[in-house]
């Protein structure tokens, strides 16, 4: 069975571009969640989508988006990007079930560094 | 914000010996599960524990759970270098989905 795929492995942007990620789940798992990694605040909580929908949101601006296509396959985007958006971008799939009660599997992230 | 809060933040110990890394969290749980990264890696999960349970094995690794203090223990026994990583605790957000509070992490270092 096919890992959790993550596009692009690295990615070089600067200030005030935007850019797209792009997360490839596990087969049959319909729940995709994003998080934000950086040394000074750790791993941090993006967003989950589930069947298409968005379950849960976590606590940045609205510059960051995301969505899950029917195959559920998921994007997120960065708009007028910062220095402050360098980070790894990583997605994780499961099952979806409540209280997360599956283990989640993750993708190798994206690396995106801006200048 | 972080749910779970790691400690030691840094282990260094030699092959062979244990590694013991304590996780506490704030609010009520369903679970909480451990995961582990390599640099420059994704996580790997490790274990889940459900609330209603007090320890939980798998191969060299031991997993406790006291909801009472709100703490758990993540212990490795005769570490090799290859579990040279970061391991996290995370808890789940929500009944209503998957996501993931981790805390700041154990960065455990082997060295033979």
């Amino acid at each position: 069975k096919a890992g959790v795929t993550q596009t692009p492995r690295y990615l070089i942007k600067t200030r005030g571009q935007q850019v797209t990620l792009s997360c490839s789940p596990i087969s049959g798992h319909r729940s995709v969640s994003w998080y934000q990694q950086t040394p000074g605040q750790g791993l941090q909580f993006l967003f989950e989508y589930f069947s298409e929908t968005q379950r849960n949101k976590g606590n940045f601006p609205g510059r960051f988006s995301g969505r899950q296509f029917s195959n559920s396959r998921s994007e997120m985007n960065v708009s007028t990007l910062e220095l402050g958006d360098s980070a790894l971008y990583l997605c994780a799939s499961s099952l979806g079930t409540s209280w997360g009660d599956q283990p989640q599997h993750f993708g190798d992230g994206t690396r995106l560094s801006i200048l | 914000s972080q749910q779970g809060e790691e400690d030691p933040q840094a282990l260094s110990i030699q092959e062979g010996e244990n590694a013991t890394m304590n996780c506490s969290y704030k609010t009520s749980i369903n679970n909480l599960q451990w995961y582990r990264q390599n640099s420059g890696r994704g996580l790997v999960h490790l274990i889940l524990i459900r609330s209603n349970e007090r320890e939980k094995h798998s191969g060299r690794l031991r997993v406790t759970l006291d909801t009472s203090k709100k703490s758990s223990s993540l212990l490795i026994t005769a570490s090799r270098a290859a579990d040279t990583a970061s391991y996290f605790c995370a808890t789940v957000l929500n009944q209503a989905g998957t996501a993931l509070i981790f805390g700041k992490g154990t960065t455990l270092s082997v060295s033979s």
